[in-house]
């Protein structure tokens, strides 16, 4: 059984470009939260999907958007990039119900330069 | 609002002694805590968790920690430290008022000295 997985594992952008992460959450589950762990620092909750849609949301700005798919799947868009989005993007799946039992994938990480 | 202090961001022991992590919590309901590990270009990994059962909560690679409501605390420990368990640790809470979302402390650093 497929655990969390995350691609791509690094990615560098410049300065006012786009990007697009991917999660494909654990077999069985159905919620998708994504996460940006500066350096340093505990990871930060941006944004959790559930049914295709946005659940909930932290304190990150319109530039960051998601999606989930039928497939549960998710993405994570970061638009007009900044130096201070380079960090550690984590995704973790959940099952709704059991939304304390997350497992999070790898993680990607971003530079932008 | 839901908050976690981590009040030791390195901690340094010998292998073979005792390992104690702190963390203080803030919730504004019966919280769920957690602690994870992450190991070096690892994802997070769940060492344990409580969610309102036995206050002593046992977990993965003979680590424990103790809900401890009047103290607003849940320290993690082991009796006994192994060069495996140096890694960057991160105690979480999170409760129902927020949608059970994960806060984060900013991570204790275990260093094991051979």
């Amino acid at each position: 059984d497929a655990g969390v997985t995350q691609s791509p594992t690094h990615l560098i952008k410049t300065r006012g470009q786009q990007v697009t992460l991917r999660c494909s959450p654990k077999s069985g589950h159905d919620t998708v939260s994504w996460y940006q762990q500066a350096l340093g620092q505990g990871p930060q909750f941006i944004f959790q999907y559930y049914e295709e849609e946005e659940r909930q949301r932290g304190n990150f700005p319109d530039r960051f958007s998601g999606h989930q798919f039928p497939n549960y799947s998710s993405e994570l868009n970061v638009n007009a990039l900044l130096l201070g989005d380079s960090a550690l993007y984590l995704c973790a799946s959940s099952r709704l119900g059991a939304n304390y039992e997350q497992y999070f994938g790898p993680g990607t990480r971003l530079t932008v330069t | 609002a839901q908050s976690v202090t981590q009040l030791d961001s390195h901690v340094s022991v010998s292998e073979g002694t005792p390992v104690l992590l702190r963390c203080n919590y803030s919730s504004s309901y019966s919280p769920s805590l957690f602690w994870y590990v992450q190991h070096p270009n690892k994802g997070l990994q769940l060492l344990l968790k409580y969610t309102s059962a036995a206050t002593l909560v046992k977990g993965i690679n003979g680590f424990e920690a103790e809900f401890k409501k009047s103290e607003t605390s849940f320290h993690l420990t082991k009796p006994s430290a192994h060069m495996s368990d140096a890694a960057e640790y991160f105690c979480v809470v999170s409760d129902q008022a927020t949608g059970n979302q994960f806060y984060f402390g900013t991570g204790t650093s275990l260093t094991v000295i051979p």
